[in-house]
């Protein structure tokens, strides 16, 4: 099975500022097999990026992954107020097909 | 534009079977292109897949639920749904259905992802 841990758990940050976040998986994934998703509270999770760099339809251009192999990066460029919520990376390919990192709360600081 | 909406009993008592389904709008389910699956997440937690399933009706479980889990579809009726057996308070949880995307480039790179999500519903198991 491969385990997606993402870092930070938390992280506070103003808006304007640029947030990294990182996802790590115990082995390596084919970067078409990762994605990652935006969570507000109360709320379905919103595909932002797959492919590890491709945007979804509609997510604004501060929104950019890169990464390969093991590890992967979520970057928002210029943080609005609509950006804080919960970010979860996702693969696809190992056992269990489907697996996501335990997420990072991004807030406002 | 697809949509997705769960739909089923919010309450389910111990050792009993929770069944939810999932309609789909605006679109086919008969599509080539994708799968159908649950994902789950307990209160306060991370999200967890549950199980998907092709329009023909070849399933995929995680192994972690396999040996309770069923998840069937109906073409006719647009929707595909969930049965999750001997229910226990640690299946409390809001339960999301979701569109698998499965494409290939023409450079023949696979991508899998999950883009169109339904709104959730929450179930709790209770006596």
């Amino acid at each position: 099975e491969i385990v997606l841990t993402q870092s930070p758990g938390t992280l506070s940050l103003s808006p304007g500022e640029r947030a990294t976040l990182s996802c790590r998986a115990s082995q390596s994934v084919s970067s078409s097999y990762l994605a990652w998703y935006q969570q507000k509270p109360g709320q379905a999770p919103r595909l932002l990026i797959y492919g590890a760099s491709s945007r979804a339809t509609g997510i604004p251009d501060r929104f950019s992954g890169s990464g390969s192999g093991t590890d992967f990066t979520l970057t928002i460029s210029r943080l609005e107020p609509e950006d804080f919520a919960v970010y979860y990376c996702q693969q696809y390919g190992s056992s269990p097909l489907w697996t996501f990192g335990q997420g990072t709360k991004l807030e406002i600081k | 534009q697809l949509q997705l909406q769960e739909s089923g009993p919010g309450l389910v008592k111990p050792s009993e079977t929770l069944s939810l389904t999932c309609t789909v709008s605006g679109g086919s389910i008969s599509s080539s292109s994708y799968y159908w699956g649950w994902i789950r997440q307990p209160p306060g937690k991370g999200l967890e897949w549950i199980g998907s399933i092709y329009y023909s009706g070849s399933t995929y479980y995680n192994p972690s639920l396999k040996s309770r889990v069923t998840i069937s579809v109906d073409t006719s009726k647009n929707q595909f749904s969930l049965k999750l057996s001997s229910v226990t308070a640690a299946d409390t949880a809001v339960y999301y259905c979701a569109r698998h995307v499965t494409t290939v480039t023409n450079q023949g790179d696979y991508y899998y992802y999950m883009d169109v999500w339904g709104k959730g519903t929450t179930v709790t198991v209770s006596s």
